[in-house]
């Protein structure tokens, strides 16, 4: 069970749009609809933003968007804000009632 | 809505074995549907699932850390609870309990900084 593989920065101007990548294989990223994706604020506990690859909760915002094409999951942020420069992980099912989250993005907005 | 916090000593010594406390509120370990899950985090580094107990008492370890790892619950006070046995200094970790299903972990502890030395 390997890590998910996540770019480890990306960046991108106020009002921009940016996609983090997260690849795995077809036991987990591939092999299911599970992917979800969190937000981590520095010394604070990560924060779900998306779930089941593309679904949000309640309260994120809808320019936080999902999407995955075949071992690769993948969370865009739309109309890029200051308070989105944080860390982001993303996570996915593997079987067997175990769970592998990638390495972790960190975003800057420049 | 449902809240979680993390408690347990923040120094544990090489060999010795690492316990944690998470309790509940707002909702209880024995709800259906749910499973409670220990995530730790490295100074600097990435998360990693290590595992969890379903709402039947059903326990699920990350292979890599099963041989140390236990995980239980006490439903008396709502509660849950890890022991990874046989620290070293690679489980020094900020340690994160959360409510999870099968396809999201929420809500997450604010979560507490385990450091093991001697």
């Amino acid at each position: 069970q390997s890590a998910l593989t996540q770019p480890r920065s990306v960046s991108g101007s106020p009002g921009q749009s940016v996609t983090i990548s997260c690849t795995g294989t077809s036991s987990d990223v591939g092999g299911y609809n599970y992917a979800s994706w969190y937000q981590q604020y520095p010394g604070k506990a990560p924060k779900l933003m998306v779930y089941e690859v593309t679904k949000r909760p309640s309260g994120v915002p809808d320019r936080f968007s999902g999407s995955k094409s075949g071992n690769t999951a993948s969370l865009t942020i739309s109309g890029l804000q200051a308070e989105d420069e944080a860390d982001y992980y993303c996570c996915s099912y593997a079987g067997s009632y175990t769970w592998v989250f990638g390495g972790g993005t960190k975003l800057t907005v420049l | 809505q449902v809240q979680l916090q993390e408690s347990g000593p923040g120094l544990v010594k090489p060999s010795e074995t690492l316990s944690l406390t998470c309790t509940v509120s707002g909702g209880s370990v024995s709800s259906g549907s749910y499973y409670w899950t220990w995530i730790r985090q490295p100074p600097g580094k990435g998360l990693e699932w290590i595992g969890c107990i379903s709402y039947s008492g059903t326990t699920y370890y990350n292979p890599s850390l099963k041989s140390r790892v236990t995980i239980s619950a006490d439903t008396s006070k709502n509660q849950f609870s890890l022991k990874l046995s046989s620290v070293t200094a690679a489980d020094t970790a900020v340690y994160y309990c959360a409510r999870s299903t099968v396809v999201k972990f929420d809500p997450w502890g604010q979560g507490t900084l385990v450091t093991v030395s001697s």
